[in-house]
């Protein structure tokens, strides 16, 4: 099956900085990759996703890009602010069924 | 419009005890996936129904874990006997159709001593 790497587990920025998230796939045939933001005790919610025949995605202040040549993935969030603070999620999928999802980054931004 | 419901949110049992939650995915949508998250891990997928039809229960450990979806709506997850590595967040998601956004509940945290 496929296994999902997240990296860091942990991420800690200044107010106003750019975050960065990176995840890696295993399974070449994986071809849509969400990210999905979990606060706390609340359940994930997507946030932006990306498909295999596109390279880059932007939604406002959020940004995914794909290498697919490389197998991996990245979540970018420019001019983090307080409320951006959470656990963030990556996930891949062949099939858009079974999803697998990376273990988690927890991003803290410090106001 | 109304998101995924489940119940109950928060549950603590002791070990051997039975325990059930309940899922109401989002009106009309078909596809209903009961995930199971540890704490400091992603979801892991127990079983995905098309409609009241089990499509992959692969990884649902059947020996103790049972799901239901009668009429095709709300679903219910069982576990029993519980176990002490039971303990974790159990996740209902629903999507319109396979392919569409995967849209999850807030969870039903299970504790079990």
């Amino acid at each position: 099956g496929e296994n999902v790497e997240q990296h860091p587990s942990t991420l800690s920025v200044q107010e106003g900085d750019s975050a960065v998230i990176k995840c890696t796939y295993s399974d070449s045939a994986s071809n849509y990759f969400p990210w999905y933001k979990q606060e706390l005790g609340k359940g994930p919610q997507l946030i932006i996703d990306i498909r295999s025949n596109v390279g880059e995605k932007k939604d406002q202040r959020i940004a995914v890009t794909l290498n697919k040549t490389a197998k991996h993935f990245s979540l970018h969030i420019t001019e983090t602010q307080p409320e951006d603070s959470a656990v963030y999620f990556c996930a891949a999928s062949r099939d858009f069924n079974k999803f697998y999802f990376g273990s988690g980054t927890k991003l803290n931004v410090k106001p | 419009e109304a998101g995924v419901v489940q119940s109950p949110r928060y549950k603590i049992i002791e070990k051997k005890q039975p325990v059930a939650f309940w899922c109401n995915p989002i009106s009309g949508h078909n596809t209903l996936y009961w995930y199971r998250q540890n704490l400091g891990q992603g979801p892991e997928l127990l079983i995905r129904y098309e409609n009241e039809e089990a499509v992959d229960d692969s990884q649902l450990p059947k020996d103790r874990f049972s799901a239901e979806r009668l009429k095709g709506v709300d679903s219910t997850l069982k576990i029993q006997p519980a176990e002490l590595g039971d303990s974790a967040v159990y996740l209902c998601a629903s999507s319109l159709v396979p392919g569409n956004t995967i849209y999850f509940g807030e969870g039903s945290w299970l504790t079990v001593v």
